[in-house]
């Protein structure tokens, strides 16, 4: 079946430092592909989305491309802030039965000042 | 701009009590989903609802769940007898086919 593998955190990084994690997914077709960010104690939103190879996802700083021939989509962002401090799911968009939303198991990042 | 609401936001239960967990999904969405967070652990899908039935559930959701949308606004789950390790972050979400959009949350505790 359809699922997603993300690095394992914490990540704990420097204000203004790069930010990499790692996500690959296995999937049957071409499914569409999120980061998702939960903030401590609220909901999950969506942080950007790639629907097609190669499609560059960005908002907030935040980026990720969608890599078929990796099955990847790693997020990155160039320069962290404090208020970055959460934990990101990487997740994709299974079609098989519907339209569910399968997530990886989020790595919590710390960013300090 | 439109948001997925869930009421209440926090319930607390005993062990072998009803509880019903409501959502308002965003309007003109068709997909409307119920998924579950252990404390600390991934998010898991329970079910997806669409044109008034159960589309899709997974092993999580048994008998003791059950999803309603008895109006035209309002979606439920309803967990019969709560055990102790149904005590999680519960998240309804909808959508209008290829993004979901999340509530905030319930958080249940079972005691």
């Amino acid at each position: 079946g359809n699922s997603v593998t993300q690095m394992e955190g914490p990540v704990t990084l420097s204000e203004e430092a790069f930010l990499t994690i790692n996500c690959t997914y296995t999937a049957t077709g071409y499914p569409s592909l999120f980061w998702y960010v939960q903030y401590p104690g609220e909901g999950l939103q969506l942080l950007l989305k790639a629907t097609k190879a190669d499609d560059k996802g960005s908002n907030k700083g935040f980026e990720a491309t969608y890599r078929k021939e990796t099955t990847s989509f790693h997020l990155e962002k160039g320069s962290v802030q404090v208020s970055d401090s959460a934990v990101y799911f990487c997740a994709l968009g299974d079609h098989t039965g519907g339209f569910k939303t399968i997530f990886g198991a989020g790595t919590r990042l710390f960013v300090k000042a | 701009e439109p948001e997925v609401t869930q009421t209440p936001s926090h319930q607390v239960t005993q062990m072998g009590q009803e509880v019903i967990l409501r959502c308002v999904p965003i309007s003109n969405h068709l997909y409307f989903y119920w998924y579950r967070q252990i404390l600390g652990q991934k998010v898991e899908f329970l079910v997806s609802f669409y044109n008034n039935e159960i589309s899709e559930k997974s092993e999580i959701f048994d008998d003791q769940f059950s999803v309603e949308r008895p109006d035209g606004s309002n979606f439920t789950l309803k967990i019969r007898s709560t055990k102790l390790e149904d005590s999680a972050m519960y998240f309804c979400a909808s959508s209008p086919g290829l993004v979901a959009f999340f509530g905030p949350g319930t958080r249940l505790t079972v005691l």
